[in-house]
């Protein structure tokens, strides 16, 4: 496969363990963030959203959190597996319904069996 | 499911040539959105599109042109393809109502000789 990004941060996990990926956002406007997964070779795929007046959301296995204070965004992937193996990446948008998304460069997440 | 397909994944083309990327969402959204993605740099917006017939600059549209001629489809235009276009193209559409949520397709990994 090709990789999407070279130097990107690197997370290892062992299969079955906790993963907690990181993010710091720009725009202290912003008011809504996604999180989305990228394997090789392939388009990003959306995972979990978040808007601006929550501070947590949980999904299936994964939950977003979301600390305005100081901008930072995390994932948290439970009993992470093999397939969970891709690039990271949190978006923030700032604007409403006509705003464009601001892209992070991602994390690359490896899960070893 | 949201579907958004790209007319190729792979392409091969000379300098100076004009290159068509093609993209069809199937759910009717209202914004679509094309980005390239080089490692190092994260996705970049090149061109989007509010609607029909309507189109936006992004971050980087020069040597871009693009076309929203239907509600599903937004093409993006390489005038004249240059080596330094290069890249992984990604489209992706939104529905206004769904703030935000970007939806991409698989990519379009273009090699310009």
């Amino acid at each position: 496969g090709e990789s999407v990004g070279l130097h990107l941060p690197t997370l290892s996990v062992q299969e079955g363990d906790n993963s907690i990926i990181n993010c710091a956002y720009s725009n202290s406007a912003s008011d809504y963030f996604i999180w989305y997964k990228q394997e090789s070779g392939k388009g990003p795929q959306f995972i979990i959203d978040i808007r601006s007046n929550m501070d947590k959301r949980q999904g299936q296995r994964v939950t977003v959190l979301l600390n305005k204070t100081v901008k930072h965004l995390s994932l948290q992937i439970a009993a992470t597996q093999p397939g969970d193996s891709a690039v990271y990446f949190c978006a923030e948008n700032f604007g409403g319904s006509q705003g464009n998304l601001i892209f992070g460069k991602g994390t690359k997440l490896s899960v070893k069996p | 499911d949201v579907k958004v397909t790209q007319s190729s994944r792979y392409l091969v083309k000379r300098t100076g040539e004009k290159v068509f990327l093609e993209c069809v969402q199937d759910m009717d959204h209202e914004n679509m959105f094309w980005y390239r993605q080089d490692p190092g740099l994260g996705l970049r917006l090149i061109y989007f599109s509010y609607d029909v017939k309507m189109k936006e600059k992004g971050d980087i549209p020069e040597g871009y042109s693009v076309s929203r001629e239907k509600k599903e489809r937004f093409s993006l235009i390489l005038e004249s393809a240059s080596t330094n276009q290069t890249s992984m193209y990604l489209c992706a559409s939104r529905n206004i109502d769904r703030e935000g949520a970007q939806y991409f397709g698989p990519g379009t990994r273009l090699l310009v000789l």
